[in-house]
This record gives structure tokens, C-alpha cells and sequence, in this order.
């Protein structure tokens, strides 16, 4: 299983919503990471977790805010979002692991979750 | 400037022609990426170098470390192979695998 599965796939939600992004990855990956991406731009970087610790946090706005239960499963919770934060948010998944990060290993993506704030 | 420059930024052509996307970067890398992604929807990594040459298919990947450029090939290129491909480095020392990316080479090959 080389799957990144990400849910939902679309979502619409208020200004005033609570809400969740889930990412799910089986391949005893120990670093995940959420990405933004608007249209006809590259990804940018959100969020990095390793060994289940938050180890980067790119400055991004507290309305966001990143869980990761167990190795396996990454979330994103969403509150009080602008409708400038309508984008695509991907999931990605890798070996990396050790603290120096010298590891070279492929990452996986998920198809993502395409965001609309209303 | 960019710290990953791609070109062509735009890319038109027809099936069965071959296809090379350029990538070129300016910092010490310790990996780089080629990912694919299509139309409204998520990235797929096609391959990872760190030196030297990969083949998968019809898809050819070459870096040049000491000149710091890589090639995407696309042999006999048909139209589910219209995509934007990205060129991501891993900057050398980067933990986590934190991702560099091009802006991306928007691939469309009509039958």
C-alpha cells in the first residue's frame, strides 16, 4: 500500500465553521506534512510532523491547527477561516525520520482536499 | 530569483513526440524530485534522484549535480500525459523533508 488517502475530497464551509481535513497513510512513514496550494501555484509548506511531534510550524495563521493521533493518521482542524484560505490542502508522507533528516526518501502525496470558504 | 527555476513554463505538443522539461537550481541539494500533478487534483512523485539517471516507463530522469540542472524526459508522449510537472529539491541539511518547489511546466499534447 502506497496511498496517501486524504477526506475529504471537496469541502465547502462558513467563516464560522468548525472542520476537519484527515489524512491517512500505512506505510510506517514517521514524518507527514500538510501543504497549501492555490491555483497555478506550487505547494507551499503548512505544517511538518516526525515521530508524531509538530517539528515545523511555517508561520501559519492559528486558525489552523494540526493533529497527529497516532503515526498512522494526520488531521487538520480548521476554525474561523478567510475565504482567502480556499485552496487545495495536500497531505504528504515520508521515511524521514531520523533527527538530522539525512534520510533521502520519496514523498507521497494524497489527492488532497479541495477547500471552499464561504 | 527563484531557488528552482523550470522551463519551458509552457508546453505544447503532439503525440509521440519527445518531451524534455528542464529544472535548474541554485543551493546544495541532497535530493530532487519530479512530481506530476493533474488538472484539479493531488501530486504524484514520479521519481527521486540524488545523482545519475532513472527510467519508469516512458519517463527518463537525469540530474547533473555538479551543474546543478535535471531533466524530465517524456518518450512517445501521448495525451494522458498532459499534466503539470513540478521539480521539487530537498535543500542539503534540510530536515523533514522539507520541499523546495519550481513553479511548474504546464504540459498539454494533443492527439
Amino acid at each position: 500500500d502506497t496511498e496517501v488517502t486524504q477526506t475529504p475530497k471537496h469541502l465547502v464551509m462558513g467563516m464560522t465553521n468548525k472542520k476537519s481535513l484527515k489524512c491517512e497513510q500505512h506505510m510506517g512513514h514517521r514524518a507527514m506534512y500538510w501543504y497549501k496550494q492555490k491555483a497555478k501555484k506550487p505547494p507551499e509548506l503548512m505544517f511538518v510532523y516526525s515521530y508524531e511531534k509538530l517539528s515545523i510550524n511555517e508561520s501559519v495563521p492559528s486558525r489552523f491547527s494540526p493533529e497527529c493521533p497516532n503515526s498512522s493518521l494526520l488531521n487538520l482542524h480548521l476554525h474561523a477561516l478567510q475565504p482567502e484560505d480556499s485552496a487545495l490542502y495536500l497531505c504528504a508522507s515520508s521515511q524521514d525520520g531520523d533527527q538530522q533528516g539525512r534520510v533521502n526518501t520519496e514523498a507521497f502525496f494524497g489527492q488532497g482536499t479541495r477547500l471552499t470558504v464561504v | 530569483k527563484n531557488e528552482v527555476e523550470q522551463s519551458p513554463q509552457n508546453l505544447t505538443a503532439q503525440e509521440g513526440e519527445f518531451i524534455t522539461i528542464n529544472c535548474s537550481y541554485s543551493v546544495g541539494i541532497s535530493a530532487l524530485h519530479w512530481l506530476q500533478q493533474h488538472p484539479g487534483g493531488g501530486i504524484v512523485s514520479l521519481f527521486m534522484l540524488s545523482s545519475g539517471k532513472k527510467k519508469h516507463g516512458r519517463l527518463i530522469a537525469t540530474i547533473n549535480i555538479q551543474e546543478k540542472h535535471s531533466s524530465l524526459h517524456i518518450t512517445a508522449s501521448h495525451p494522458r500525459d498532459s499534466a503539470v510537472y513540478i521539480c521539487a529539491v530537498r535543500p542539503g541539511g534540510t530536515s523533514y523533508g522539507k520541499l523546495t518547489f519550481g513553479q511548474g511546466t504546464i504540459l498539454t499534447v494533443h492527439p
